[in-house]
């Protein structure tokens, strides 16, 4: 079974500072791999998407993450935050196309000022 | 704007009451989900379908059923609704042809009293 774990419900950065959200997976065969965020009262969107072509993969809003298959992490960071980024960010694992998205319980980011 | 729409964006229930929340896409996606949120345990899937005439059951389906009649329609029901599925509820699309990944719509915020 896919699980993902997000280490840190709630992660604290200064403004400007860099932007580390944790994310292991667990799955038996090479995963999709996703990034959400959720602002205040809103639904989801995508940030960013590993569906086994670069590793490296480039998100919006100056997002990227990184697929590491040793670690089976899958890690989403962003150089220098901004007020903006505070939001609700959920990293989801998908076994095929024709699986449900399994999603972490989330890690709310703050960005102080 | 092409998307999802989801009805109501807020009701206030109460216990026993049935009620069926709408969710309607035009992007022409074969796959469609009900995911509720709740403060700590991030996305649960209740019920998906990965096409037309077909469902399937999430994590968390009891208590809920769907139907999907037509592509574009995929409503959930509360056959006798109880204060523990005081939620949030998203529905979402995705062509799982490709890479799968959810497009979701704005949220139902549901109270049972």
């Amino acid at each position: 079974a896919q699980s993902v774990t997000q280490l840190g419900s709630h992660v604290s950065v200064s403004e400007g500072a860099l932007v580390l959200l944790r994310c292991n997976y667990s799955s038996s065969v090479p995963p999709y791999l996703f990034w959400y965020v959720q602002y205040p009262n809103q639904g989801l969107q995508l940030l960013l998407k590993y569906t086994s072509a670069a590793t490296l993969v480039k998100g919006i809003n100056g997002f990227e993450a990184e697929f590491k298959k040793s670690e089976t992490s899958f890690h989403l960071t962003k150089p220098s935050a901004h007020m903006s980024d505070a939001a609700e960010y959920f990293c989801a694992v998908r076994r095929s196309g024709n699986t449900p998205l399994v999603f972490g319980k989330g890690t709310r980011l703050s960005v102080i000022a | 704007i092409a998307g999802i729409t989801q009805a109501p964006t807020s009701q206030i229930l109460a216990a026993g009451r049935r009620m069926t929340l709408r969710c309607t896409q035009d992007m022409r996606h074969n796959a469609m989900y009900w995911y509720r949120q709740d403060l700590g345990l991030g996305l649960r899937l209740i019920h998906y379908s990965n096409t037309a005439g077909t469902t399937g059951k999430g994590e968390v389906p009891d208590g809920y059923s769907v139907s999907r009649a037509n592509t574009d329609d995929f409503p959930l029901t509360l056959a006798s609704a109880v204060p523990s599925q005081t939620s949030v509820y998203f529905c979402a699309s995705s062509d799982t042809r490709e890479t799968g990944e959810l497009f979701f719509g704005e949220g139902s915020r549901l109270t049972v009293l």
